[in-house]
């Protein structure tokens, strides 16, 4: 168990539609990071924050947005989904001590019908 | 652009043998390295990094071996057992925006089948 908290696990909804995938980092981690896996692909970065603020954007898609909120848990907006929208969200907390290190959370399956 | 390159997609190896996992990078700038493991349903677990002013970092089986000059490390898993069956990702740590923030740019896996 890595600390990190994903809900849901699962989720199942229609093309057109709007869901939030929500995390929780581990104690005391102030970064949040989001990823995306899909089929045969490799985690590709979407965004970071720390502290609630955003720090980095990576292969994020305008329909997508995130937010970090006081108590540091983060919430990922996904909105007009598309069938290729369907993958792997992880997201992962950085370790204090050492900065590089991420833990990741279970993920949550999205599957866009 | 991939800056990470992991070439073999899958690898299998006999119980109690070694398991040599390879990465290959672009990047100069990337001074942090690092293995996931990742079994299917859940999220990857980290597994052994090396920073890049050393040349190898060994964890109990675990052993990860940096060769700056070719932008190449390898993951070393001796004896390998039969629950070391996952994907292994390989990321690359590099500094950003001035300040200490860090991002992690992942291969795209190599699937391990460790058979009894």
């Amino acid at each position: 168990d890595s600390g990190v908290t994903q809900t849901p696990k699962h989720l199942i909804t229609a093309t057109g539609q709007r869901v939030t995938l929500r995390c929780s980092p581990r104690s005391g981690d102030l970064s949040v990071y989001w990823y995306q896996q899909s089929l045969d692909q490799g985690l590709q970065f979407l965004i970071q924050y720390y502290n609630g603020e955003e720090r980095a954007k990576g292969n994020i898609l305008e329909r997508f947005s995130a937010q970090q909120f006081p108590d540091l848990h983060s919430e990922l907006n996904l909105s007009s989904l598309e069938l290729g929208d369907s993958a792997l969200y992880f997201c992962a907390s950085r370790e204090r001590e050492n900065k590089d290190t991420q833990y990741f959370g279970p993920g949550t399956r999205l599957t866009v019908l | 652009d991939q800056q990470v390159k992991q070439n073999s997609p899958s690898l299998s190896v006999q119980e109690g043998r070694i398991s040599i996992l390879n990465c290959d990078y672009t990047n100069s700038m990337f001074d942090y390295f690092l293995w996931y493991k990742k079994y299917p349903a859940e999220g990857p677990t980290f597994l052994i990094s090396i920073s890049s002013i050393k040349d190898k970092n060994e964890d109990g089986r675990f052993t990860v071996f940096l060769n700056k000059s070719a932008k190449h490390l390898s993951l070393h898993i001796v004896p390998s057992q039969p629950g070391d069956s996952a994907v292994y990702f390989c990321a690359a740590s590099a500094r950003f925006g001035g300040g200490s923030n860090y991002k992690l740019t992942f291969g795209k896996g190599t699937l391990l089948t460790v058979n009894p």
